[in-house]
């Protein structure tokens, strides 16, 4: 069965980064696209980008350039979101999420960024 | 523009039908799939490609598209169809996503 399994939760202080992986299993990794999506509490489901698997390539918000990166290790069918420059509006549940349509989801990661 | 526009709030007597909208200039080219969050969980995918179900997704989930407004119909809602519903489709540039404020839907 699909499984998108994520690391588990993080504090970090403001101005540090911070590297979220999603391991996939149960279906051919280079043929679906992950989306990164996140929620701060309280809020609404924000895209933050996609990445393709098999090549590698991305597409970020507008809002996060510059400030993510997204990267997969075909190796070990992990993929991982790097946020960088974090401040308190960052706190928030991370999710993956497999293909365009957002079939299956990760169990999420909540990254909170304190001093 | 690359906003999805949802109604905060809906409200709908059990065993009713609720609709929920979601309008964005985006929606001309692109179909919406719609989303399901309860509590603490992570989203469900209820439609997608407009009005396709998943496997598991019981069928008084439906959709349809008009223009620049998308639909997601609960017919003959449950009480534990009681969530947020989020719509999600491209944005106008067809490279990025974006998603719907949300609507929370009260089962009464």
């Amino acid at each position: 069965q699909v499984q998108l399994v994520q690391s588990g939760a993080e504090v970090k202080k403001p101005g540090a980064s911070v590297k979220v992986s999603c391991k996939a299993s149960g279906y051919t990794f280079t043929g679906y696209y992950i989306h990164w999506v996140r929620q701060a509490p309280g809020q609404g489901l924000e895209w933050m980008g996609v990445i393709n698997p098999s090549g590698g390539s991305t597409s970020y918000a507008q809002k996060f350039q510059g400030r993510v990166t997204m990267t997969r290790d075909t190796s070990t069918r992990t993929l991982y979101m790097e946020l960088s420059s974090l401040r308190s509006e960052d706190t928030a549940v991370y999710y993956c999420a497999r293909d365009h349509s957002y079939d299956f989801w990760g169990q999420g990661t909540l990254v909170t960024v304190s001093s | 523009s690359s906003e999805l526009t949802q109604d905060p709030a809906v409200s709908v007597a059990l065993g009713q039908t609720v609709r929920i909208t979601c309008q964005g200039d985006s929606l001309r080219s692109y179909y919406a799939s719609w989303y399901q969050q309860k509590p603490g969980q992570a989203p469900v995918l209820v439609i997608y490609l407009q009005n396709n179900r998943p496997s598991g997704i019981p069928d008084r989930f439906s959709g349809s598209s008009s223009g620049n407004t998308a639909s997601l119909t609960i017919a003959g809602a449950q009480a534990e169809d009681e969530a947020v519903y989020y719509c999600n489709s491209r944005d106008i540039s067809g490279n990025h996503w974006v998603f719907g404020g949300g609507t929370k839907v009260t089962v009464l």
